[in-house]
């Protein structure tokens, strides 16, 4: 099994902020990682894929980076709709989460 | 416009068992791997089984496995997961998923509730 450690688990940031999230795979999953955001109620949403890859219609404030073991996720101008929780998911064996970010409007 | 609607959840007995299935529209089903994962409430998603184009392949969570069956129907866009066994800590919202070769998971249907509780 590939574990998926993410960090941090709760951030809160003001409007405007720049966010950080990251995410470590406890092996080699080369570029294989994909970043979700899930609002309450609401079912996982794809945004970046591929590592580094925005999906079609995600605002360009989001974006990834990293290979092998080692992700970043970071939202450049943190806006009040993106409030949510954020999962990194390796789909390099099968499928593994990270923990989940939530984050808040300070 | 792909969607993807679960449905077949609801309150269960430990031990009983449920069938839950997912209708899938807007892309040509029976040429996608295609994938169950479920939230247990106030926690993180895990996966939970997937299944191949012509089902030739089939994958289980250690935690289903020998309790759980995935199945498709590709001439009626259809997933299925046969639930035995049931356990409270099957407690959760199952989502069915599609997987596109380039991108891993993209699509997710709304969800279904399954509750196990006596």
């Amino acid at each position: 099994d590939i574990q998926m450690t993410q960090s941090p688990s709760s951030l809160s940031a003001s409007v405007g902020d720049r966010v950080t999230i990251t995410c470590q795979a406890s092996q080699d999953i080369s570029t294989f990682l994909n970043w979700f955001q899930q609002k309450p109620g609401k079912a996982p949403k794809l945004l970046i894929y591929d590592a580094s890859k925005l999906e079609t219609g995600v605002p360009s404030r989001f974006s990834g980076s990293g290979s092998g073991t080692y992700f970043t996720f970071t939202i450049t101008s943190l806006q009040p709709e993106d409030i949510a929780t954020y999962y990194c998911q390796q789909h390099y064996i099968l499928y593994n989460f990270g923990q989940g970010t939530k984050l808040e409007i300070k | 416009e792909v969607q993807l609607v679960e449905s077949g959840g609801g309150l269960v007995r430990p031990g009983g068992s449920l069938r839950l299935a997912c209708a899938a529209s807007g892309f040509s089903f029976n040429t996608y791997t295609m994938t169950w994962f479920r939230q247990a409430p106030g926690k993180g998603l895990q996966w939970v089984s997937s299944i191949s184009r012509s089902s030739s392949d089939i994958n289980y969570a250690d935690s289903v496995k020998g309790r759980f069956t995935i199945s498709r129907d590709n001439a009626i866009n259809s997933l299925y997961l046969q639930m035995n066994s049931l356990r409270a800590e099957d407690t959760a919202v199952y989502y069915c998923a599609r997987r596109v070769p380039t991108k891993g998971i993209d699509y997710w249907g709304l969800g279904t509730l399954v509750t196990v509780s006596s």
